[in-house]
């Protein structure tokens, strides 16, 4: 079955500091797409960053990155120089390109960041 | 500014009355889509759309309709809301090709709760 594991429910990093949230995948197909969002406690979901599964680079996105291995179907993202603004939920999602024209997202159920001062 | 905007963004009703939640999107994107969100559920789809006219069933559509009578606009209808309809509800749209079409930009979401 698809499916998006996020084995960390709450994590705390000190302002300034880097931090890696997990998340693993299961899936049996080769074309896929993986994604991370951001939700505030305002409630929006924010599109942060995207990592196909043939691409060969980590994705990066200003002070995100990617932390893609496919062998061990695994794409942690890292937030470098945390921010009290980047406190929020944030989940990991998936995407499988044989699903036709729906772009149905798979999500895990996320990661909560404090990011103390 | 390029958006999805839903309306309303909170909504307390009781079981039975009609409502419907209002999407519109000022990209142009072909594809439209419709989420809940749900304590240790997480986020599923509802019903999504292609393009005008072409709608389809997601993973929880029971209790749910929709309509794509013009490109930017994808309206989600509870016909008789029950209380388990009370969540966290998203619309989302992407263009269906191109370098775009990876991204899906997700409306500020509608908190409904029905008594």
């Amino acid at each position: 079955a698809q499916k998006i594991t996020q084995t960390q429910p709450g994590m705390f990093v000190q302002e300034k500091e880097a931090v890696t949230l997990d998340c693993t995948y299961d899936t049996s197909d080769q074309s896929y797409g993986l994604f991370w969002y951001k939700q505030p406690s305002s409630g929006e979901m924010i599109f942060l960053i995207y990592q196909g599964s043939y691409d060969e680079q980590n994705a990066t996105e200003g002070r995100y990155s990617l932390n893609f291995q496919k062998a061990r179907k695994s794409a942690n993202l890292v937030i470098s120089a945390s921010q009290l603004g980047d406190s929020a939920m944030y989940f990991c999602a998936m995407r499988f390109n044989n699903a036709g024209n729906n772009r149905k997202l798979i999500w895990g159920l996320g990661t909560s960041l404090a990011v103390n001062p | 500014e390029a958006q999805v905007t839903q309306n309303p963004r909170y909504l307390i009703t009781v079981t039975g009355k009609k409502l419907t939640v209002t999407c519109s999107q000022n990209m142009n994107h072909e594809y439209m889509s419709w989420y809940r969100q749900d304590p240790g559920l997480g986020l599923r789809q509802i019903y999504y759309s292609m393009n005008v006219e072409v709608t389809d069933k997601g993973d929880v559509p029971e209790g749910y309709k929709v309509s794509r009578k013009e490109k930017r606009n994808f309206p989600l209808i509870l016909e008789s809301p029950s209380p388990n309809q009370t969540s966290l509800y998203f619309c989302a749209s992407s263009l269906l090709y191109g370098p775009g079409a990876n991204v899906l930009t997700f409306g500020a979401g509608s908190r409904l709760t029905v008594l």
